[in-house]
This record gives C-alpha cells, sequence and structure tokens, in this order.
C-alpha cells in the first residue's frame, strides 16, 4: 500500500515557469524526501526534510513541510528542459525504518 | 564513490520460468532494499536487510520470491515461476543507517518482462 498521494498526476509547464508539487500522507512521520527519477532510470534522492522542520532549501528546490495537515510541497523555481522527470515524495512512517512512495507527478518542462 | 550496481538491465522471459536480479550496494551501506515498481506508479518494498538479516519482508510474497544476501554485501531476489503480473520495475537501494536520515541510493533498476 502506498501511504502518499501526490498533487497533480501530471504537470506541463513552460521553461524559466516555476513548478509546485503537493504530497499528502496518512500517518505519523520521521522525515518527509522527495526523490526525481527520469524515464528508464532509478531514483535520484533531492531533498530530506524532518517532521520538527518546517521548510528547506538546496538549490533551487525549495520544500515545506505541515505535520498538522499532514501534507508537503516541492518547489522548482526557474525551471529548466533538464527538470523534466518523475518527482516522487517519500515518508519515513514513525516507528518504521523503511520510506513509502506516493505515486509520484511526472513534469514536463517545455523548451 | 561507485553508486548501487544491478543486473541484468532488461529480462524478457517466458510465465512459469524463473528469473534473478543481482544487487550490489555501495560500500559500507549496511541496509539495502528491494523495490517494485509498476507502471506509472511509485515504487512498493519488498524486503529490507540490515547486513545478512531480514528484517522486513512482510511485503514479499513467499510462494513464489526469494532473497538472500550472502556476507551481508551483494543480494538477488529470485522469482519462480514468474507470473504476467510480476512485469515490473525491481529497484535496489540501500542507506548507511536504516533510518535513511541521509537518504537512499537506488540503482537503474531491472525491467523485467514476463510473456
Amino acid at each position: 500500500s502506498q501511504q502518499g498521494e501526490e498533487d497533480p498526476q501530471a504537470l506541463s509547464i513552460q521553461e524559466g515557469e516555476n513548478a509546485t508539487m503537493n504530497c499528502s500522507y496518512k500517518t505519523s512521520i520521521n522525515n518527509l524526501q522527495w526523490y526525481r527519477q527520469n524515464s528508464g532510470r532509478g531514483l535520484v534522492h533531492l531533498i530530506l526534510i524532518r517532521s520538527n522542520e518546517r521548510e528547506k532549501h538546496s538549490g533551487r528546490l525549495r520544500v515545506t513541510l505541515d505535520t498538522s495537515k499532514k501534507s508537503s510541497s516541492l518547489l522548482i523555481t526557474a525551471s529548466r528542459a533538464a527538470d523534466t522527470a518523475s518527482y516522487f515524495c517519500a515518508t519515513q512512517i514513525q516507528g518504521a525504518q523503511k520510506l513509502v512512495f506516493g505515486q509520484g507527478t511526472r513534469l514536463t518542462i517545455n523548451p | 564513490e561507485a553508486g548501487v550496481v544491478q543486473s541484468p538491465r532488461y529480462k524478457i522471459i517466458e510465465k512459469k520460468q524463473p528469473v534473478a536480479f543481482w544487487c550490489n550496494p555501495i560500500s559500507g551501506h549496511n541496509t539495502l532494499y528491494w523495490y517494485r515498481q509498476n507502471l506509472g506508479q511509485g515504487p512498493e518494498l519488498l524486503i529490507r536487510y540490515e547486513n545478512e538479516e531480514a528484517v522486513d519482508d512482510s511485503q514479499l510474497p513467499k510462494d513464489r520470491f526469494s532473497a538472500e544476501r550472502l556476507k551481508g554485501v551483494d543480494s538477488t531476489l529470485k522469482i519462480q515461476p514468474a507470473e504476467l503480473g510480476d512485469s515490473a520495475v525491481y529497484l535496489c537501494a540501500s542507506s548507511r543507517q536504516g533510518l535513511a536520515l541521509h537518504g537512499y541510493t537506488f540503482g537503474s533498476g531491472t525491467r523485467l518482462t514476463v510473456v
């Protein structure tokens, strides 16, 4: 079973625009992570935010976490064609030492 | 450092045949995971190893799937016999700590097609 739901399932924007993806989850977590997957490849870890953090930045990535709403968002600023990929949120559930992935958002950046 | 290495990259087999996937994790990563990813879905955990011990195999279909991690390094995932519904990408990942404080490192996966 997958605990995360991502929204939207697919997103298509113009190069240079910002892309925002959302993730909701069901149970209490230790941390939430975002991964990128290019077509036919494995997942690449982007950023991790702990349950006691509200916002984190890494380069053009900004992640927020609202534990009261059990939701997170990933913002990619000034998008590039190379950002085209699927993006997955994954939660580390409290009391369990494993990651549970959402179904992903397929992002397309149009040149 | 070398990443997580998986082989083969692609495998096509007929149903009822056996198949095996191999994974070499990052050196020093004591935790190893096998995930299955169906088309258009996120990965789902099959089994997690801490060193050579399988500590979470609750999602592994034990009637046909088996895994081993001898000596706590390389791992093999086997399906016997394969069914049409087993077609998916099988991903191996490793991490330095079981709590994934620093995220997992994934291999490129093995794409299995059962015909």
